[in-house]
């Protein structure tokens, strides 16, 4: 079983549509990362969470350290917001554990 | 203030060749990690760098590949007598610190082995 766990693999949206991506983690973490990688292109850091919930845009990053949980939600989504999000934790050190990655496509 | 620059974008090599990647980190972030991405596969951590040190390779096939921070200059991931499994895209990432500070991603360098 991975340490980080993503769900859905592959999302699918219509122009306007909440989106919500899920991250569940079984180790002990420092800190949570979301990270945007469009297809052939680099990797952009969109998200640091220890606690609680950060917004940016239309973007907001919500985690529970308790139940080991983070959401990604994306709020009125746009074509332009398709691409992998991936899910990383710092579980030992400072090196990062990925999820495997969500797929989304938002269609207009 | 540039971000994290890695070069070449893309890279050629034919079997048994050797690839150097190169990564220049952010101004001021002292610490590199680099990641390989398999073609369809999640991003793996490779290695963790200070200046002229390795601190955590734990990641690094044992043979074959190297990585080094010098004083001076980039990161360099050095894959000697490169094979088919070898191609994926390799990211490096910096940080000014530890576990405390993001990360800033490069745009990768595409391998191919052919």
């Amino acid at each position: 079983k991975n340490e980080v766990e993503q769900s859905p693999q592959n999302l699918t949206a219509q122009e306007g549509e909440f989106i919500t991506i899920n991250c569940s983690y079984s180790v002990g973490i420092s800190a949570l990362h979301w990270l945007q990688q469009h297809p052939g292109g680099g990797i952009v850091s969109l998200f640091m969470l220890s606690s609680g919930k950060k917004k940016h845009g239309r973007l907001i990053a919500t985690i529970n350290i308790q139940e080991k949980h983070s959401s990604l939600h994306i709020t009125a989504s746009h074509p332009r917001d398709s691409a992998v999000y991936i899910c990383a934790v710092n579980p030992s050190g400072s090196r990062l554990t990925f999820g495997e990655g969500t797929q989304l496509t938002v269609n207009p | 203030n540039a971000g994290v620059m890695q070069n070449p974008r893309h890279l050629v090599r034919r079997r048994g060749q050797e690839a150097r990647l190169r990564c220049s980190p952010m101004k001021g972030h002292s610490h590199v990690y680099w990641y390989r991405q398999l073609p369809e596969e999640g991003l793996k951590f490779m290695v963790y760098l200070q200046k002229e040190n390795i601190i955590d390779e734990s990641g690094m096939p044992k043979e074959r590949f190297s990585a080094e921070f010098p004083k001076e200059g980039p990161s360099i991931l050095r894959i000697q007598q490169v094979v088919r499994g070898d191609s994926a895209a390799y990211f490096c990432a910096s940080s000014p610190g530890g576990v405390d500070y993001g990360y800033t991603f490069g745009s990768g360098t595409r391998l191919t082995v052919v």
